[in-house]
């Protein structure tokens, strides 16, 4: 089983779409966690942190479900500059940092 | 301010070549890591450097990739003999304190072994 899986997609979606992607971790001794956004041939940028406790910034919003071993992001009001991979990210200690294969989506007009 | 710059960006080696990949990192950031990336997949981590000192090497693939910075501050990927499975999106990433948080991404290198 892979450390960090996520659902490839792609996820199609129209401008306005809410949409939200998982992403489930096996390591129950994984302590932090984070979205990061990857265009198409371009580098991947940090998204955005998540807290236990919730994160929301703007339109995006990040929740850890430590019970279930999964982080997820929800985007609200999509927009077409939205249509990137995402990509979550955890860690377990220490400085390896573990990407999951990431989740395409597209925002259609 | 400048960001992380990458050298080349795209390589083409034939097989058995020796390679080596730059990354300048952000002036100033202590950690520096390298990964790298399959077409479709996510970034697989290489290895990571505080400042010179290598401390972890755990994903490098084989014993032909070696990675190195001297003085703290560029670093080199070096992959000797190259394969067909080593063709990939090489990435450098630095962030500026001692944890892998908030890494800043290069705009990699393709290498294409023929």
């Amino acid at each position: 089983r892979k450390e960090v899986e996520q659902d490839p997609g792609p996820f199609n979606v129209p401008e306005g779409a809410t949409v939200a992607f998982n992403c489930t971790y096996s390591n129950s001794a994984s302590q932090s966690f984070f979205w990061y956004r990857q265009d198409c041939r371009k580098e991947p940028k940090l998204l955005m942190s998540v807290y236990s406790s919730g994160n929301e910034d703007g339109r995006f919003t990040a929740q850890l479900n430590r019970a279930s071993q999964y982080i997820s992001l929800l985007i609200r009001d999509s927009k077409l500059s939205d249509s990137a991979t995402y990509l979550c990210v955890v860690y377990t200690g220490g400085f390896k940092t573990i990407f999951g294969a990431g989740t395409r989506l597209f925002v259609k007009a | 301010g400048a960001g992380v710059s990458q050298s080349p960006r795209y390589k083409v080696a034939k097989r058995g070549q020796d390679v080596a990949l730059r990354c300048d990192p952000i002036s100033g950031h202590v950690s520096l890591f390298w990964y790298q990336q399959a077409l479709g997949q996510g970034p697989e981590f290489l290895t990571y450097f505080q400042n010179e000192a290598q401390l972890d090497k755990s994903g490098l693939p084989s014993d032909r990739f070696f990675a190195e910075r001297p003085e703290g501050s560029v670093s080199t990927l070096k992959i000797q003999r190259t394969q067909q499975e080593d063709s990939a999106v090489y990435l450098c990433a630095s962030s500026p304190g001692l944890d892998p948080y908030e890494q800043y991404f290069g705009p990699g290198t393709r290498l294409t072994v023929t």
